[in-house]
């Protein structure tokens, strides 16, 4: 299996920043995405890394690193309304989640 | 309305009971997904389909769970003889995938399964 690991839960204030980490354990994977997730809605794509590296969109910037195992979600000029679940997912034909990180944003 | 489409959305049954799940998805998508996802965890891939071919099911996978594509369109999952633990968020997506990779998967917005 891939062994996805991601906190739990996190806590920030309106117009901070939180970067939610994700760590695997895999031989190979074809790249990977982040989800989010509001309470009791289906999970959103956000983000997608195939290559190492950086990719921005917008609020929310998503990082990948092959040799180390490691992306992280960077959540810029946070918003009530990103509360939420973000899941972490490796693709390998399939998506594999992990647990998920709910987000928590207060005033 | 050009999303994927699930129904029941709700269902609630009594143990041992067989119950059947339909999904509808986005049409020009070759790929068909089910996951499971109960409170507080990400979805957990069950089976997919890529046009009417299986092409993998979870090892974990019961076989009191079923699923067909017949004609690479609609999709059905089938659990015979639910049992309490069979209880979660029953997700279909879809996506249209090429050699590289699944392609960005888009959900329904899922089954709700409560076993009495």
């Amino acid at each position: 299996g891939q062994n996805i690991d991601q906190p739990t839960e996190m806590t920030a204030t309106e117009g901070a920043i939180v970067q939610i980490n994700c760590t695997y354990q895999t031989s190979g994977f074809n790249g990977l995405f982040w989800y989010q997730q509001h309470a009791g809605e289906a999970p959103t794509f956000l983000s997608y890394n195939v290559l190492d590296g950086l990719e921005e969109k917008g609020r929310f910037s998503s990082f990948l690193s092959r040799s180390k195992g490691y992306s992280y979600l960077l959540l810029k000029e946070l918003q009530m309304k990103d509360s939420a679940s973000y899941l972490c997912a490796l693709d390998d034909y399939k998506l594999s989640f992990g647990a998920g990180t709910t987000v928590t944003v207060r005033a | 309305d050009t999303g994927v489409s699930q129904n029941p959305r709700h269902k609630i049954t009594k143990r041992g009971q067989n119950v059947t799940f339909r999904c509808d998805p986005i049409s020009e998508h070759n790929r068909l997904y089910w996951y499971r996802q109960t409170l507080g965890q990400g979805p957990e891939f069950l089976t997919y389909f890529q046009n009417e071919a299986q092409l993998e099911k979870s090892r974990l996978l019961s076989d009191r769970f079923s699923a067909e594509r017949p004609k690479g369109s609609f999709s059905t999952l089938e659990i015979q003889r639910t049992e309490q633990g069979d209880s979660a968020m029953y997700l279909c997506a879809s996506s249209r995938s090429d050699r590289a990779g699944t392609g960005e998967l888009f959900f329904g917005e899922g089954s709700r399964l409560t076993v009495l």
